[in-house]
């Protein structure tokens, strides 16, 4: 399995929006609604912030939502706050012999 | 609150072999799947196993396959991940992962991670 396609950066100004798309395949992201994103601040350990496509966690901010249509996964974060600068990874199943893919990581950067 | 540490990395040569242990504490570890995920220097994250609660369902990436193997001790609350024929592009930090679900599905929490290099 390959792994799944995010563009390398975006960026936002506090309180703007941004939203970060995560393309894999018919044998993952379109098979599946076992999408999730990963938030990664710098040298710590990945934290779950969406599960089942759209789900948050307990303690994850609302301003975070996920969504998917077809083989492609979203994320966006609305309101985007300084706190928010970190690598987010999106994540899929591609069956239960290969049940995790993740993303190349995106880079959110808080002008 | 869940607590997960890992043990067990260092510095090998390729072709050797390594044992890296995950000890949980906070939960019914054995209601729960657990994997490995490791992150290259400067890289992104890349699954390596998942094993279910009861032990019996494991699953490996390809990149590992043949070479990794992963277990499970419930009685003792650890994880582990057995690596061998070592590889300079195995060299990574490996994190030990908590699931939300009894098969693999959502890592909901994570360790601090075990740092592997492989060089001659």
């Amino acid at each position: 399995q390959s792994a799944l396609t995010q563009p390398r950066s975006v960026s936002g100004s506090p309180g703007q929006s941004v939203t970060i798309s995560c393309t894999g395949t018919s044998s993952n992201v379109g098979a599946y609604n076992y999408v999730s994103w990963y938030q990664q601040s710098s040298d710590k350990a990945p934290k779950l912030i969406i599960f089942d496509v759209s789900e948050r966690p307990s303690g994850v901010p609302g301003r975070f939502s996920g969504s998917k249509s077809g083989n492609t996964a979203s994320l966006t974060i609305s309101g985007l706050q300084a706190e928010d600068e970190a690598d987010y990874y999106c994540c899929s199943s591609a069956g239960s012999f290969t049940p995790f893919v993740f993303g190349t990581g995106t880079k959110v950067s808080v002008l | 609150d869940v607590q997960l540490l890992e043990s067990g990395g260092g510095l090998v040569k390729p072709g050797e072999s390594l044992r890296l242990s995950c000890a949980a504490s906070g939960f019914t570890f054995s209601t729960y799947a657990m994997g490995w995920v490791r992150q290259a220097p400067g890289k992104g994250l890349e699954w390596v196993s998942a094993i279910s609660g009861g032990g019996t369902k494991r699953s490996y990436a390809d990149s590992v396959k043949g070479r990794f193997s992963i277990s499970r001790d419930n009685s003792k609350a650890t994880m582990y991940l057995q690596l061998n024929s070592l590889r300079a592009e195995d060299t990574a930090v490996y994190f030990c992962a908590k699931d939300r679900y009894s098969n693999p599905k959502y890592l909901e929490s994570w360790g601090r991670g075990t740092l592997v290099t492989v060089s001659s």
